[in-house]
Formats: C-alpha cells, structure tokens, sequence
C-alpha cells in the first residue's frame, strides 16, 4: 500500500491552522469494525517518531488536543488547530492495516 | 517506565554483517509484537521487519528479506536484528518499536535508534 502526503512542505504562522493530508493507495478501513489503520507521527531533528493518531482519529495519551485526525478509507488528514513554536517537525502517515507496514513520505511543518 | 534502548550499530564495509539489540524495559515483552524501523540519512522512514509477540512469526521488507533475521529472547527481554551481506543503502538509524494492540498495531514506544553505516 502506498502512501502519498501533501504537501512536502508547508510554512503556517504561529496561531493558525495547519492541515496535512495522506492518502492511501488502497483501503485501509477494516470494514467489521469501522476502523481505518492509520496513524500519524511526529519527528523533531535528532528524536524517534512520536505517536501522535491512530486508528485515523483517536489521540494518543498526553497529545495535546490542538492535533486531531480525521478520514476513512483511502482519505486521511491530520490538523493542527493552532500551530504552537514546538510543533515545528516532519509528520508521518503510516498504513498499518497490511504488512508491509508504509509511511508517507513526510510533510515539513515550519514557521512563517 | 517503559523504554526501548538499541545497541549494537557501527560502521561495516559492504558485504559485512551486523548484529543490532533492542533492550526492553518496563512492559511485559512477551504481550506485544516489535518491529524495527529505519531511516537513511535526510530520508523518511521505511518499516524492515516485524516480529509475534511469541518470536515465532516474522515478516520482512523486500528490500532485507534472505539478508535480515529478526529475533526475541523474552527470557532477556531482547530483540536482535541479524543483518547479513550489508549494502551501502542500508545505511540508516535503525529503531525498534513496540506494536501496541490497544491501538490495533500503531507503534505507541519507540527507541532512540542506532546507527549503522556501511561504507568501503
């Protein structure tokens, strides 16, 4: 499955909203149980990827609620609601519905 | 707390082998499938191989499989990543990551990584 991000790159100023979309290349919504396979991450230079969604929209433990993820199927973005100083990394969409596993190839948030 | 802690990278020629830990900490290691995850140097991440909760089932990434071999000692609390006939484009941070099932298999802990370059 592969998965394709947009933009590379996008410049958002401090406050407002950042949006990142994914999209899948097949399904990855396991119909039985209404639940998409997909996760984002966030990377900041030098660190290890950090959960940050899954299962296309419920947050991990202790995300702050300014990140949200919505989609299903093959469609998925993640938002910022207001972007803070410390969000500035490479966020990661990851299929995790078949093996093998695929990210996106990364999206670089940055300041204007 | 729960913690990953890789060991074992370094700089090879091609052609060489590699043998990478993965320290487990914090979690009962035996409940839960791990993967190992890399990323070339400026790259994005590439998923390598997975591994059962109990080591007897393992899938690998084209790009490694007949050269990797993934392992777990849950008496240790390890992971090993066997890596054979090295290529220069396997040259990567390489991470260990916990598959967590209350999220269906999202990677919830990861390591700090690695480091393997192989090089002439």
């Amino acid at each position: 499955i592969v998965m394709t991000q947009s933009p590379d790159s996008l410049t958002v100023s401090l406050g407002e909203r950042a949006t990142i979309n994914c999209k899948s290349s097949q399904t990855v919504l396991y119909s039985s149980i209404n639940k998409s396979y997909l996760a984002w991450y966030q990377q900041k230079p030098g660190r290890p990827p950090k959960l940050l969604i899954y299962w296309a929209s419920t947050r991990e433990s202790g995300v702050p609620d300014r990140f949200s993820g919505s989609g299903s199927g093959t469609d998925f973005t993640l938002t910022i609601s207001s972007l803070q100083a410390e969000d500035v990394a490479v966020y990661y969409c990851q299929q995790y519905f078949a093996t093998p596993i695929t990210f996106g190839q990364g999206t670089r948030l940055e300041i204007k | 707390q729960v913690h990953l802690v890789e060991s074992g990278g370094g700089v090879v020629r091609p052609g060489m082998s590699l043998r990478l830990s993965c320290a487990a900490s914090g979690f009962t290691f035996s409940d839960y499938p791990m993967h190992w995850v890399r990323q070339a140097p400026g790259k994005g991440l590439e998923w390598v191989a997975v591994i059962s909760s109990g080591g007897n089932n393992e899938y690998y990434a084209d790009s490694v499989r007949g050269r990797f071999t993934f392992s777990r000692d849950t008496s240790n609390n390890t992971l090993s990543l066997q890596m054979n006939s090295l290529r220069a484009e396997d040259t990567a941070v390489y991470y260990c990551a916990r598959d967590s099932p209350v999220t269906g298999g999202a990677f919830d802990i990861w390591g700090q990584g690695t480091v393997v370059t192989v090089s002439a």
